[in-house]
This record gives C-alpha cells, sequence and structure tokens, in this order.
C-alpha cells in the first residue's frame, strides 16, 4: 500500500503569490489532516477532516489558509497571499478513523521571500 | 501552556546503554503515538497507544491516561537510533487529532 504522499516536495513563492499543496491519503482512511512544523512552535494542527467533511479549520490559521477535501483521495491546502511567516514544513496525515494511529507523509517545505 | 510537556530536549547516549524519554499530559488525553524522525524527515511511527504498554525490539512505550503520562524506553541504543523522537496525543474530545510534544533529539555515540 502507498503511504501518504505529498506534492511538491518544496516550494518557493514570492510574498503575496497563492500556493496550492497537495496530498494524498492512505486507501481508505477517513480522516486527514494538515499540520505546519516550525523549530520554534513544532507541529500545529491546521486542518481535519473526517469523511470529507471539515471537522477543525485551525482557529488561528483561518485568514489565509484553506483546507478542502474534494474526495476521499485528495486534499489540497491554499495558502493566500502567502508571507514570510509561511515559511514552514507542511505535514499531511492521515488515519483510518477514530482511535487509530495517523500516517504522515513526507511534507512540503514551503519557503516565501 | 503546552498540554504535551516532553523531555528531555536533548539527550546523549554511548552504544549499548539506554534511557527514557518522557512526555507529561496537562489534561487526560485518550491515546498516544510515538514517532521517530528519519534523515529525510519524514516521521516513522513507533508505537500507538490507549493504554499500557507495548515493545518492539529495543524499544518499549508505556501510557497512563490517569496518571497523565506517557514513556519510550531505548535500551541498548545503537547508532542508528539516532535522531529526533516525538510523541503526541490525542485528548478525548471525540476527534482525532494530534497534539505533539516539541521532541527529542537524541545522539548516540561510539
Amino acid at each position: 500500500d502507498a503511504g501518504v504522499t505529498q506534492t511538491p516536495r518544496h516550494e518557493v513563492a514570492e510574498k503575496g503569490q497563492t500556493i496550492i499543496l497537495k496530498c494524498e491519503p492512505v486507501s481508505g482512511h477517513n480522516d486527514l489532516f494538515w499540520y505546519r512544523q516550525t523549530k520554534i512552535q513544532g507541529l500545529e494542527l491546521l486542518s481535519y477532516f473526517r469523511s470529507k467533511s471539515l471537522m477543525e479549520d485551525g482557529g488561528a490559521f483561518k485568514d489565509r489558509f484553506k483546507a478542502e477535501m474534494l474526495n476521499s483521495s485528495f486534499s489540497t491546502l491554499k495558502i493566500q497571499p502567502t508571507e514570510p511567516k509561511d515559511s514552514a514544513v507542511y505535514l499531511c496525515a492521515s488515519s483510518l478513523d477514530w482511535g487509530y494511529e495517523q500516517y504522515f507523509g513526507p511534507g512540503t517545505r514551503l519557503t516565501v521571500l | 501552556g503546552d498540554q504535551v510537556e516532553q523531555s528531555p530536549s536533548a539527550l546523549s547516549l554511548h552504544e549499548g546503554t539506554g534511557s527514557a524519554l518522557r512526555c507529561n499530559f496537562t489534561t487526560t488525553m485518550r491515546a498516544v503515538q510515538w514517532f521517530r524522525k528519519n534523515s529525510r524527515g519524514s516521521l516513522i511511527n513507533l508505537f500507538y497507544l490507549a493504554s499500557g504498554t507495548k515493545e518492539n525490539g529495543r524499544l518499549k512505550s508505556a501510557f497512563d491516561s490517569k496518571e497523565r503520562y506517557s514513556t519510550l524506553h531505548i535500551r541498548d541504543a545503537q547508532l542508528e537510533d539516532s535522531g529526533t523522537y516525538f510523541c503526541a496525543a490525542e485528548d478525548d474530545s471525540g476527534y482525532n487529532k494530534l497534539t505533539f510534544g516539541k521532541g527529542t533529539v537524541l545522539l548516540v555515540s561510539p
């Protein structure tokens, strides 16, 4: 079975641009998560979907971050407009259901200039 | 404050020795996961526990929801065990989201 896949692996954007990160969860998993990882804050939850329904949209990240799950096997995270402080590694994870472990993708390293 | 407090932040071991990492929780957690970040930066699953203990090779983990902590024991450390280890816990809100500790950087030396 393929694990969680994320594309691109690296992204460089100018301040003010729109970028879209992509994630494919493990086949058959019902829960999908987007996290952001920085050295200072560690790993923070951005969005959480259960069976394609948005359960949590990350509070402080609502402003310029929008995650969507168009079907059960694909999700996107849009950042619009990007700011230098958005530079981080963005991780996608999936889980079979409540009560099961999460599996993480390799991440997308975003650099905003 | 942080819901998941992981310690130590850094740990040095000689090959063949062992130690424990610990995560304390400020609220009741339903389950805990332990990860290791590999050389490519990916999070590798080590354990998932809703209670009790689990063992896999030279690693053993325990989780006590009532006492609000989890541990990861490493015995007979090898050079390839070096890396960053994270604990992450699910609260009992019914949502399947993880709150991460800040990580422990483990260095195993000859």
